[in-house]
Order: C-alpha cells, then structure tokens, then sequence
C-alpha cells in the first residue's frame, strides 16, 4: 500500500524566512496530493492541493511543487508570519482506492519573531 | 450548526464502560471518516463510510464499533477499551469518496483509565 515520508519534523525560522517541507510517497499511480494545516488546539484544515496533471500550484504565499517521477511533493511557505506556526501534514491518496488519504507524520513549523 | 460537528469533546472512561462517540455534517457530503490522532500516529485512518455503506476498516480493533445511520451522522461505539486506545479522534467528511478535500471536526480528546 501506499506509504508517505514527511521530513523534517519540526522545523523553525525566523519571521520573513521561507519554509520548505518535504513528501515522498511509495505509490506512483496515487494522484491527488494535498496539504492540511493544524494549530493547536485545532482541527486540520486544508490550506493547498494539487493533481498529478499538475507540476506546480500556487496560492499567495503558499506554493505546493509535485515531481511525479522522483515521487516527492513539497510545500513552500514564502515571507513567514508568526501564525504560519502550526504542524502541517502532507498526504496522498492512491488511485485505486481514492476515498483514502495516507498521511505524512507531520511537521512541526515554528516562525520565530 | 456549520462543518462538521463532534460529540463530546473531552471524554474519560474506564477500561469496562461503554460511551459513543457522534459525529454530524451539515455540508450535504456523502462520504465520513473516522481518523485516530496520537503522537505515535498522526493521522491514522479507521474507517471510511460512502452513502452509508463501510468502505473500509483499516484493520482496526472490534472494540471500536462505527455506525453510519444515514449519510449526515457518524457514531463511533467504544467498549472495552485500552490505556493506549487514549487519543484525538477526528471525524471528517468529504464530498465523494473520489479523492477531494476532507473537511474534519474538531476531534474528541478520549481518555481511558
């Protein structure tokens, strides 16, 4: 089945600083990849997805970059603010049984003042 | 009411109770989740419901027990349970099961004794 690796776990920069986090997935033919966003305390909310007919998205300040060939997505955050801080959770769902979403372990983002 | 909604939100119970977890949407969707949430796994799929018929049971312990009644309403029937059973369970809801976004609630903190 599918399996998806998300690195790093925790990561900080400084407020105006950019953040990457990086997604590998197992599953070549899985083809809808989206990225969900959870503060503390909160539910997981949905901030950007993109298909694999797709090689990049973009929406203000969040980019998502999909290389179907290598198998690894990556979330881009530009001009960081203090409420980007949040764990952030990649996922793919696979083809064959697209009511699925596996889920990366999460990344932990803190933009520091 | 908007979203998705979860009854209760904090819950603690012993090891020999028997409590229900409830989750209801009022965005007209047809497919619902059941997803744990722990530091072990993140975000670890348990069931998934399509116009009310089960899709899928992810391997998961028959001391959880869901009930999808009709295509707004999820249950999640707990009895017998374990310390490590202690957790966030999140609900969620999507349009289809066709790979779309997942709108979830905001989780009931469980507890077990």
């Amino acid at each position: 089945g599918e399996n998806v690796e998300q690195h790093p776990s925790t990561l900080s920069v400084q407020e105006g600083d950019s953040a990457v986090i990086k997604c590998t997935y197992s599953d070549s033919a899985s083809n809808y990849f989206p990225w969900y966003k959870q503060e503390l305390g909160k539910r997981p909310q949905l901030i950007i997805d993109i298909r694999s007919n797709v090689g990049e998205k973009k929406d203000q300040r969040i980019a998502v970059t999909l290389n179907k060939t290598a198998k690894h997505f990556s979330l881009h955050i530009t001009e960081t603010q203090p409420e980007d801080s949040a764990v952030y959770f990649c996922a793919a769902s696979p083809a064959d049984s697209s009511y699925k979403l596996i889920f990366g372990s999460g990344t932990r983002l803190l933009v520091r003042p | 009411e908007t979203g998705v909604t979860q009854t209760p939100r904090h819950l603690v119970m012993g090891m020999t109770n028997k409590k229900s977890l409830k989750c209801e949407q009022h965005l007209g969707h047809n497919a619902m989740y059941w997803y744990k949430q722990s530091a072990k796994k993140p975000l670890e799929l348990m069931f998934v419901y399509s116009l009310e018929e089960r899709v899928e049971n992810n391997s998961v312990p028959s001391r959880f027990s869901p009930e999808c009644p009709n295509s707004s309403h999820l249950f999640l029937h707990l009895h017998t349970l374990q310390p490590e059973d202690s957790a966030l369970y999140l609900c969620a809801s999507s349009q289809d099961t066709s790979g779309r976004e997942q709108f979830f609630g905001p989780g009931t903190r469980l507890t077990v004794l």
